[in-house]
Parts: structure tokens; C-alpha cells; sequence
């Protein structure tokens, strides 16, 4: 059954800290790799996604994932975070044979304190 | 606004009563879907529709159906709902014609209790 595992449920960081967020797919085949994020009391945004070439991808508002096929990884990143990217973040995998669907991880909060 | 808005935002209910949830995007786009968002668990993808054919159905309870009467629309009928279908129920859409899907558009979710 397709998985997708974001190990971490809730991190608190403070303005300027360095974030990584962890995701992992159990999947073997051709996938596409997605993250979103919700801010509060908003809807899903695309953020970045991963569809081939270059395995790291630049997204919006500075953040950055990196595609380690070898690991079934595709963490995300941002060198240094504001209070404003407090949000829930989502990752989620398309694998290669199921038209449209995504499969989503269940969430990461991430809280940074001014 | 996202491009697919959603109606109502709120939406309190009895377990006997019957209620329908709305989708509508204005995109183009030619797939739909329903996902139920509960706290602390994954969304989980409910029902996918291509070309307003239902492609999926994710063993899914028969006291939730789906309508798509067209490819802008989207429902969700309720009824005889149990408490622990309270949850956050997004629409989404995206344009999938066999090629990589560019992400989906979310719609802001209705936010369902069941009492």
C-alpha cells in the first residue's frame, strides 16, 4: 500500500533557526513529489514538487527539498525560518501509474517563535 | 480565493439528517476529488472523478456519495453520519490528461461536526 511518512508531528523552532522537515514514501517506482502547507485557517498551498532533473527543487518563500531516490526521501528545507512560516506542512507522492491521486503524509506543525 | 470554492464552510448535523457539501472550480480543469482531513491522521483521498467519471472510491461508508454532474462541479451527500465523520472535507482539483499532474487546487474545506 502507497505510504508516505513525515516522521516529525510538531517542531518548534525559533525566527532565523534552520529547518528540515523529513519525508519518506514506501514506493519503488516512478513518483512525483509534492509539498504543501496550510497557514491557519487556510487552504492546502502548493509549495514545491519534484517531477524529474535537478533532485533539488526551489519552491516559494525561500524553501527547498532535495529528491534522494536512493533513500526514497524528499525532505524540506529553509536556512532560516520566520514567524510567518508557522503552518502545517503536508508532503505528498504521485506515484507514476495512478492517474491524478495524491497520497498525503499526515502533517508536520511547525511553530516558530518570534 | 483558490479557483475552487466550497459551500458551506461550517456545517453542523444530526446523524439523521441529510446534508450535501458543494465543490465548483472555475479552472478548467477535468478531475475532482474529496479528502477528509482529521486531526493527527493523513488526508485521506475519498473519491477521485476524471472527466466527471467516479475513477476511485477508497472503501468509502455508502452514507457518503458523491455527485459530479458536470466537470465544474462537485458534491458530497451526507446522511445518517456517525460522530467520527467530523473532520474538515476538501475539494480539490487538477488538470490530468495523462501526463504529470502540476499539484491539485484545494478548495478551504467545509468543517462538518456530527452531534
Amino acid at each position: 500500500a502507497q505510504s508516505v511518512s513525515q516522521h516529525n508531528h510538531h517542531v518548534i523552532l525559533s525566527e532565523a533557526a534552520s529547518l528540515e522537515l523529513g519525508c519518506n514514501y514506501s514506493y519503488g517506482g516512478t513518483v512525483n513529489l509534492f509539498w504543501y502547507v496550510q497557514y491557519p485557517g487556510q487552504h492546502l498551498q502548493l509549495l514545491l514538487k519534484y517531477f524529474s532533473g535537478d533532485p533539488l527543487v526551489k519552491g516559494i518563500k525561500g524553501f527547498e527539498a532535495e529528491f534522494i531516490k536512493s533513500k526514497f526521501s524528499f525532505n524540506l528545507r529553509k536556512p532560516s525560518v520566520q514567524w510567518s512560516d508557522t503552518a502545517e506542512y503536508f508532503c505528498a507522492v504521485r506515484r507514476g501509474s495512478t492517474l491524478g491521486r495524491l497520497y498525503f503524509g499526515r502533517g508536520t506543525q511547525l511553530t516558530v517563535w518570534p | 480565493e483558490t479557483g475552487v470554492t466550497q459551500t458551506p464552510r461550517h456545517l453542523v448535523m444530526g446523524m439523521t439528517n441529510k446534508k450535501s457539501l458543494k465543490c465548483e472550480q472555475h479552472l478548467g480543469h477535468n478531475a475532482m476529488y474529496w479528502y477528509k482531513q482529521s486531526a493527527k491522521k493523513p488526508l485521506e483521498l475519498m473519491f477521485v472523478y476524471s472527466l466527471e467519471e467516479r475513477v476511485e472510491n477508497n472503501s468509502v461508508p455508502s452514507r457518503f456519495s458523491p455527485e459530479c454532474p458536470n466537470s465544474s462541479h462537485l458534491f458530497l451527500h451526507l446522511h445518517t453520519l456517525q460522530p467520527e465523520d467530523s473532520a474538515l472535507y476538501l475539494c480539490a482539483s487538477s488538470q490530468d490528461n495523462g501526463t504529470p499532474v502540476h499539484g491539485y487546487t484545494f478548495g478551504s474545506g467545509t468543517r462538518l461536526t456530527v452531534v
